[in-house]
């Protein structure tokens, strides 16, 4: 089945630093979307990408949509301690009709001791 | 607040047992949406709902069944517990039909003892 493959798989910042995550699939995806999570919270949506090459930005956040359809980075400027918790990708492939989404394991950013 | 409420927010039971996780949409929104979360599998689609009718399977077991009602409201309904249907269970809500964004409830955490 389509899989999805999200690096790194943990990071540390610093305030103010800037990072960057990224999804990588064998398969096509026509929606990208990102999502952050919480401890105990369920996924919250930060930003959708509906077409190839799409840059979308939400405040300090920027995503795009691969032209390759097969991938798609998230990119966090001048971190705060609040940026803190797991970011997923997820995508809708081709076919999907109402859309399940596959998502990928998950990015964790910690503060840097 | 994604406006997808959850109930219970947690849940313990014992194996073999027979719970039922409820969700009620966005207003408006006609598409459920279940997921299973636990830490080695990650996000699992496990079954969609699109008024009233099942639309998508997923990593579904035969113990589960899921069923949206008039009101669209969801529950999902798991039975013959065992130790590794412990996790956190999701549900998302999909409104235009045009669009494949996904808004989560806070999720139940389910602990099988």
């Amino acid at each position: 089945g389509q899989q999805l493959n999200q690096s790194p798989q943990s990071m540390f910042i610093q305030e103010g630093e800037d990072v960057s995550m990224n999804c990588t699939s064998s398969s096509i995806f026509n929606t990208w979307l990102w999502y952050k999570q919480d401890p105990g919270e369920g996924p919250v949506l930060l930003i959708a990408l509906y077409k190839a090459g799409e840059l979308t930005s939400n405040g300090r956040l920027t995503a795009q949509f691969g032209i390759t359809r097969k991938d798609s980075f998230l990119n966090i400027s001048a971190s705060i301690p609040s940026d803190v918790g797991i970011y997923f990708c997820a995508g809708l492939g081709y076919g999907g009709s109402q859309g399940n989404l596959i998502f990928g394991k998950g990015t964790k950013l910690s503060v840097k001791p | 607040d994604s406006g997808v409420t959850q109930t219970p927010k947690h849940l313990i039971t014992a194996t073999g047992q027979r719970v039922t996780l409820r969700c009620s949409p966005r207003s408006g929104d006609l598409s459920v949406y279940w997921y299973q979360q636990s830490l080695d599998q990650g996000l699992q689609f496990l079954i969609q709902y699109y008024n009233g009718e099942e639309r998508a399977k997923g990593n579904i077991l035969e113990r589960f069944s899921a069923q949206q009602f008039p009101d669209l409201h969801s529950e999902l309904n798991l039975s013959s517990l065992e130790l590794g249907d412990s996790a956190l269970y999701f549900c998302a809500s999909r409104g235009d039909r045009f669009t494949d964004t996904q808004y989560f409830g806070p999720g139940t955490r389910l602990t099988v003892l």
